[in-house]
């Protein structure tokens, strides 16, 4: 498994502002993604964060409203621009291990409230 | 494209057995995992299963596969206070020239009644 951590753990924002989010894994890996939850929602990928290159985005998603950076393996952050209501949602960050199972473990979420 | 159905709401009382289904699409997939949410929480991984087996049991929980009808299920045996949370099934795929990625389903509230 592994150990991830996020912070800010949760944060209320005014509209307009942006908000970076850091991701920490206690190991190297090589897959990590960002992923939303909004209120009462399932989770939507968001982007897989590369290492040494720019982020993959999904569908829906952009880079100048969700700019990503990976630094090293074990490191990674998001960032939301230019906020609004919408935005308001649980930002969760991942890795996948290099286990038989491909498993994917998930750091605890950023809460983030927009004004 | 992908699609993995749940049903939102699932009561049972403490001590029975808890069955939450799941159904997908993608005849692809690799693994299928249940997640569990509690709240205020980030995803908890339970288990998974791999697409060319049948079954897994890991304790309380047992898992269910039934590739034909793209069905899967988790049992939760003897369901405790401590069980009530949101549970995820998720399937793996590997979209056409993209790395794998997990898609989720709605996710089913577990509540368990004293």
């Amino acid at each position: 498994s592994a150990v991830i951590s996020q912070k800010p753990s949760r944060d209320i924002c005014q509209r307009g502002t942006s908000l970076t989010i850091q991701c920490q894994v206690d190991s190297q890996v090589t897959m990590m993604f960002w992923y939303r939850q909004q209120p009462g929602q399932s989770l939507t990928l968001i982007a897989t964060a590369n290492q040494g290159s720019e982020a993959t985005y999904e569908s829906g998603f952009v880079i100048d409203k969700f700019p990503i950076s990976r630094p090293n393996l074990t490191f990674s952050t998001l960032t939301v621009s230019n906020m609004s209501p919408e935005d308001s949602s649980i930002y969760l960050c991942s890795v996948e291990t290099a286990g038989v199972g491909n498993e994917q473990f998930f750091g605890p979420g950023t809460r983030l409230t927009v004004l | 494209g992908e699609d993995v159905e749940q049903s939102l709401f699932l009561s049972v009382r403490e001590g029975d057995s808890s069955v939450i289904n799941c159904t997908y699409t993608d005849s692809s997939s690799t693994y299928l995992y249940w997640y569990k949410q509690e709240p205020g929480a980030g995803l908890q991984l339970l288990t998974y299963i791999f697409s060319n087996m049948d079954m897994k049991q890991d304790q309380r929980l047992t898992v269910l596969l039934n590739k034909k009808d793209k069905h899967l299920s988790l049992r939760i045996a003897d369901t405790q206070t401590g069980d009530s949370a949101i549970y995820f099934c998720a399937e793996s795929i590997a979209p056409s020239g993209s790395a794998r990625q997990l898609t989720f389903g709605s996710g089913t509230q577990l509540t368990v009644l004293p």
